[in-house]
């Protein structure tokens, strides 16, 4: 059965940056050809895809991000970062992780920049 | 990017009613659409992939249909458990993008 799990701070601080991991169990995040996303959901509702990568490495952001954001992984513990620099109260939202395509995501996690 | 327009916003209905929502595309994404439940809470469920593909364990009540850039959702009869936002997704081309959301409430 696969699971994601993400876990994250809860609460960071304006300017500082924002760390969220997604722990997956029971798949590989290095088999073919699958991605493995971030996704986001801000208070009022509205979704925004942040951006993936994929099974070999390759990584692709959302050009509306695209400074602030990386994602990366470590293979050996099968789990996937998100990092969201020099956030702003308007990137509190719950954060997500799935795998393309989309048929398995974490239950989400919290996030609130507040000083 | 690729902008889908989803309406309702909000579709107040009653048990046993046959509702559709609709997203249309910016632009040619074939049939790149997913549709995805989301209850209070909890994660969103993959109900509709290939725009008329339905998802493993969904109900057959729930149903996808194309028609040129317009991409619809039908709930054939609306039960008390499909209560609840309902969004579409492109992924023709990054970066991927959803609908701005229906919420489906007891009318």
């Amino acid at each position: 059965q696969v699971n994601l799990q993400e876990s994250g701070p809860g609460l960071v601080k304006p300017s500082q940056p924002l760390s969220v991991t997604c722990s997956v169990t029971g798949y590989s995040i290095t088999t073919s050809y699958y991605y493995w996303n971030w996704i986001r959901k801000f208070p009022g509702n509205k979704l925004e895809w942040m951006g993936y990568i994929s099974y070999d490495g390759s990584i692709y952001y959302n050009p509306s991000l695209k400074s602030r954001i990386s994602i990366t992984r470590d293979t050996s513990k099968n789990q996937f970062f998100l990092q969201l620099n020099t956030v702003t109260t308007e990137d509190t939202a719950v954060y997500y992780c799935a795998r393309t395509p989309f048929d398995y995501w974490g239950q989400g996690v919290m996030v609130t920049v507040s000083s | 990017d690729i902008q889908m327009t989803q309406s309702p916003s909000s579709l107040p209905a009653s048990l046993g009613d046959r509702v559709t929502i609709t997203c249309r595309a910016s632009q040619d994404i074939g049939n790149y659409l997913r549709w995805f439940q989301q209850k209070p809470g909890k994660s969103p469920r993959l109900m509709i992939y290939g725009a008329t593909n339905l998802a493993a364990g969904v109900p057959s009540r729930f149903s996808g249909s194309r028609s040129g850039s317009d991409y619809s959702l039908t709930i054939s009869s609306l039960e008390s458990e499909d209560m609840a936002d309902y969004y579409c997704l492109q992924s023709k081309e990054s970066p991927l993008t959803f609908g701005s959301g229906t919420k489906l409430e007891i009318k």
